[in-house]
């Protein structure tokens, strides 16, 4: 059972725009920035949003974060097929002496 | 550039002791706000976090595993070392190093290739 919650699951069609939401607490995305991350199959995370909404350099500008209250939310427009990826939200949680905490993962399919 | 390898067996038995090493090129542990962790993720399933060290020497463990994890650094080799102990079929699982710094707000931001450790006897 993971710290942060998100939709197993998630779909759009190319060039359409999809969101993945990621829900916490207080103590992590209620205090402290979100950073989201793009798995392709059997390859290692990629970050691809940190601070909330900073983007790395390379990352295109079609990937966009956003963060209100214990909630925040990654958003593609311009969907691609390479976009095809799991998808993973992660904050910093202040409690118990403070550690990294994930979402489950959001399959993300391009149909 | 920065680079980031694990190293360690594939193959241990239950209960047994796991030691993996994380060798890292293109930044220095001693600098400050850098800092290097491991995050682990059993077959089709999430990531976890495990442990992170910092260029101070501070510390930090997932609560839950806390009590079976070590994380040590070696700066002049440019290895981070994480031990766990009793080891259990449950914890086979892909296990990554990651580099993280102030720069993108501590985030784990370059990630090795991972390596695959299977608990079987």
């Amino acid at each position: 059972q993971s710290v942060l919650t998100q939709p197993p699951s998630a779909s759009g069609t190319p060039g359409q725009r999809v969101t993945i939401s990621c829900s916490g607490s207080s103590s992590n995305i209620g205090s402290n920035t979100v950073n989201w991350y793009q798995q392709l199959p059997g390859t290692a995370p990629k970050l691809l949003i940190y601070s909330n909404n900073q983007r790395p350099s390379g990352v295109p500008d079609r990937f966009s974060g956003s963060k209100s209250g214990t909630s925040a939310s990654l958003a593609i427009s311009g969907l691609q097929s390479e976009d095809e990826a799991d998808y993973y939200c992660a904050a910093w949680d202040d409690s118990l002496n403070g550690q990294w905490v994930f979402g489950g993962g959001t399959k993300l399919t391009v149909l | 550039q920065i680079t980031l390898k694990e190293s360690g067996p594939t193959l241990v038995k239950p209960t047994q002791t796991l030691t993996l090493t994380c060798t890292f090129s293109g930044f220095s542990l001693s600098t400050s706000g850098v800092g290097v962790g491991w995050i682990r993720q059993p077959p089709g399933k999430a990531l976890e976090w495990l442990a992170l060290i910092y260029w101070d020497d501070d510390k930090r463990y997932s609560p839950s595993l806390k009590s079976r994890l070590t994380i040590t650094k070696d700066t002049s080799k440019n290895q981070v070392v994480l031990t766990m102990t009793n080891m259990d079929p449950v914890d086979t699982a892909t296990y990554y190093c990651a580099h993280s710094s102030i720069a993108v707000a501590g985030a784990p931001d370059y990630w090795g290739q991972g390596t695959l450790v299977t608990v079987s006897s």
